[in-house]
């Protein structure tokens, strides 16, 4: 059974300051990583998806990579934002194309609070 | 584009009650879910659904059930409610890869 952890649980950390969101895995046999963000009281916005074959995505001060052979992922903020404060999850697609059929397994998320 | 849409967005319930919670998407995808998120523990799927007529349990099914009639449309019932079952549930899409999430339901049980 799949199963995925991210550490921290909670961060907090002043405004500017770079920082690496963890998340690990423990089935290697994935199709793709998500991160998702979610504000409070809100759903979840996708925020980069990385392909098994992939290393890494970039979207603006987000970079995700992605390590398959050690199960394991990180989102590095650059020159964190107070409005970067939200809870960050990670979740991983699991086999190969329709026979999973989407299905998400989810990290508990990590608390980011960016104060100014 | 309205992308998905949930409802109620809020419901409190006495113990043994019923309801059905709907999620409505217009991005024409095949493939729904349900998932119910409780704190530390993350998102959990209840069920899914790989098109119109056609539901599959997920990790935590029991005490729900769900139908997909129209594609655009995915229902998640409680028969009879239960103070496990207060939780935020949300509803997704996807074609494949993104997934797309509504803004949640969130259920009390007393």
């Amino acid at each position: 059974k799949q199963e995925v952890t991210q550490i921290p649980a909670a961060l907090s950390v002043p405004e500017g300051e770079n920082l690496v969101l963890n998340c690990s895995f423990t089935d290697s046999a994935i199709y793709n990583l998500q991160w998702f963000r979610q504000d409070p009281g809100k759903g979840l916005t996708s925020l980069l998806l990385i392909q098994s074959s992939q290393r890494e995505q970039t979207s603006g001060r987000l970079n995700a990579s992605l390590d398959k052979s050690s199960g394991r992922s990180t989102l590095y903020i650059a020159a964190s934002q107070p409005g970067d404060s939200a809870t960050y999850l990670c979740a991983v697609r699991r086999g190969a194309g329709g026979t999973s059929y989407g299905k998400l397994t989810f990290g508990q998320g990590t608390i980011l609070t960016v104060h100014p | 584009n309205a992308g998905v849409t949930q409802t109620p967005k809020f419901r409190v319930l006495k113990t043994g009650q019923s309801m059905t919670l709907l999620c409505a998407q217009d991005m024409n995808h095949e493939y729904m879910y349900w998932y119910r998120q409780d704190p530390g523990m993350g998102l959990r799927l209840i069920h899914y659904s790989v098109g119109e007529g056609t539901t599959a349990k997920g990790e935590v099914p029991d005490g729900y059930n769900v139908s997909r009639l129209k594609k655009q449309n995915f229902l998640l019932g409680l028969e009879s409610a239960a103070p496990s079952q207060t939780s935020v549930y949300f509803c997704a899409s996807t074609t494949g890869d993104t997934q797309y999430f509504g803004p949640g339901t969130r259920l009390t049980v007393l």
